[in-house]
């Protein structure tokens, strides 16, 4: 079946301006979350989703970052006035339920700020 | 603060041979180590993973072993192969929480 799907699979702005990056989960997982991936430091957790709450959102980097999940499926992460330091990978993951451990990871969305 | 520390940063083994990347790890509330593969252009994908009530688990050519008292986990590659060669990320979740605690990654790259 389908899995994890983001878009757009790249994206390049200018400093200053926001942008939204979109997840669409494996049919039927309820939980979902977003991570960053920057050359260098791996991969950092942002922010979990389970259904349309989000009861953990301590990694995200700063107020610039926002996230909301609709209808228990799509997932849109939000950087406001976006900065060169924002430039990095940003990878969507969901799993059928809470408690679930295995997390199906999509391709990302390769972001760079000019 | 690094909380799972992995190590080497980058790999190479010659085909057949045995690949080994070590990671550590500081909170003791974490309880679910799984190691993750990516391949270039693509996201992480499980390939195995322990909890810490077993010492090693097996699942074809790749073991996890676990040394509790340490807080340090490895992953074994027997008969390393071409195909290998990608990103290997440990990583670790406390009891409770759901995001889940990387290492840096190790590019390993297996040599034909």
């Amino acid at each position: 079946g389908a899995g994890v799907s983001q878009s757009p699979s790249n994206k390049v702005t200018e400093k200053g301006k926001d942008v939204e990056l979109r997840c669409d989960p494996i049919s039927g997982h309820t939980a979902l979350y977003w991570y960053r991936q920057s050359l260098g430091q791996g991969l950092e957790f942002l922010i979990y989703f389970q259904g349309n709450s989000a009861p953990d959102k301590s990694g995200l980097p700063s107020d610039r970052f926002s996230a909301e999940r609709t209808g228990g499926s799509v997932s849109t992460l939000t950087i406001q006035r976006t900065q060169q330091e924002d430039s990095a990978v940003y990878l969507c993951a969901s799993s059928p339920a809470r408690g679930t451990e295995t997390q199906y990871f999509g391709p990302g969305t390769r972001l760079l700020v000019l | 603060q690094q909380q799972v520390k992995q190590s080497p940063q980058s790999l190479i083994v010659q085909k057949g041979g045995i690949s080994i990347i070590n990671c550590a790890y500081e909170n003791t509330a974490f309880d679910y180590f799984p190691w993750y593969q990516q391949f270039p252009g693509k996201g992480p994908a499980l390939l195995i993973a322990i909890r810490p009530d077993v010492s090693e688990k097996k699942e074809g050519r790749f073991t996890i072993s676990f040394n509790k008292s340490a807080k340090q986990f490895s992953l074994h590659i027997m008969d390393s192969q071409p195909g290998d060669s990608a990103t290997y990320f440990c990583a670790a979740r406390r009891g409770g929480a759901d995001g889940l605690t990387f290492g840096k990654g190790t590019h390993l790259i297996i040599q034909p």
